[in-house]
């Protein structure tokens, strides 16, 4: 079956601090993998996407920074995380042009 | 580029009252529309959805209809519960200028509390 994992699900991280959050989709093969941002109180926000390994695409300019190092893994990351990075952060696969899956999502703090 | 624009409420109804969130896009070509619901402290859920005009889409006695004349998808319910209580996304998913580069691209969320 087609899946796609997230993790960690919370995490509560110092400012300074680097992250790292990773996602994973099981059961296909070149998949366009896609970060989103969501503020609190605001909507999703799309950070990158990728069309397949080492490919990246960045929608906002930000201190953060995503890889792409097989096939179905996608890495968020960050080297000094700010307050302002604080969110709920959510990986998404698109299939075709019909269909989105889902990881369950981030809750980062940065304190 | 792509956009949805949909009504940031808050909206806050009664329970058994009539919903409307209003949900209109910009996209070349014709996308397909959907629409997420976040509950609180939860992730994104897939509320229903429709991939070409005129088709309608419906689940929880939620529905929307994709109007290509006006380019909208608003989202609708007869009679809402206190557990409708949540964030609702309109969504769409465009396909870009190469081939494989589809992007979804959300609202802004619109925040519903029912009251008993």
């Amino acid at each position: 079956s087609q899946t796609i994992h997230q993790w960690p699900a919370t995490l509560v991280q110092p400012v300074g601090s680097p992250l790292s959050l990773e996602c994973t989709v099981e059961g296909t093969s070149n998949p366009n993998l896609y970060w989103y941002r969501q503020a609190a109180g605001r909507g999703l926000q799309l950070l990158f996407y990728s069309v397949g390994i080492g490919q990246i695409s960045s929608e906002v300019p930000q201190n953060l920074s995503a890889s792409r190092p097989q096939d179905r893994q996608f890495i968020l990351s960050s080297k000094k995380l700010l307050l302002s990075d604080s969110g709920f952060y959510l990986c998404a696969w698109i299939r075709g042009s019909t269909e989105a899956f889902f990881g369950q999502g981030t809750r980062l703090t940065v304190v | 580029g792509d956009s949805v624009t949909q009504m940031e409420g808050p909206v806050t109804l009664s329970e058994e009252a009539f919903l409307t969130i209003n949900c209109t896009y910009t996209a070349t070509g014709y996308p397909s529309l959907f629409w997420y619901v976040q509950y609180p402290g939860e992730g994104l859920q897939l509320l229903l959805k429709a991939t070409k005009a005129d088709d309608k889409g419906s689940n929880k006695g939620f529905e929307a209809t994709y109007r290509k004349e006006t380019t909208s998808f608003h989202l609708e319910k007869g009679s809402v519960q206190v557990s409708d209580s949540a964030v609702y996304f309109c969504a769409l998913i465009s396909r870009g200028t190469q081939g494989g580069s589809e992007k979804l691209v959300f609202g802004k969320g619109t925040k519903l509390t029912v009251n008993p």
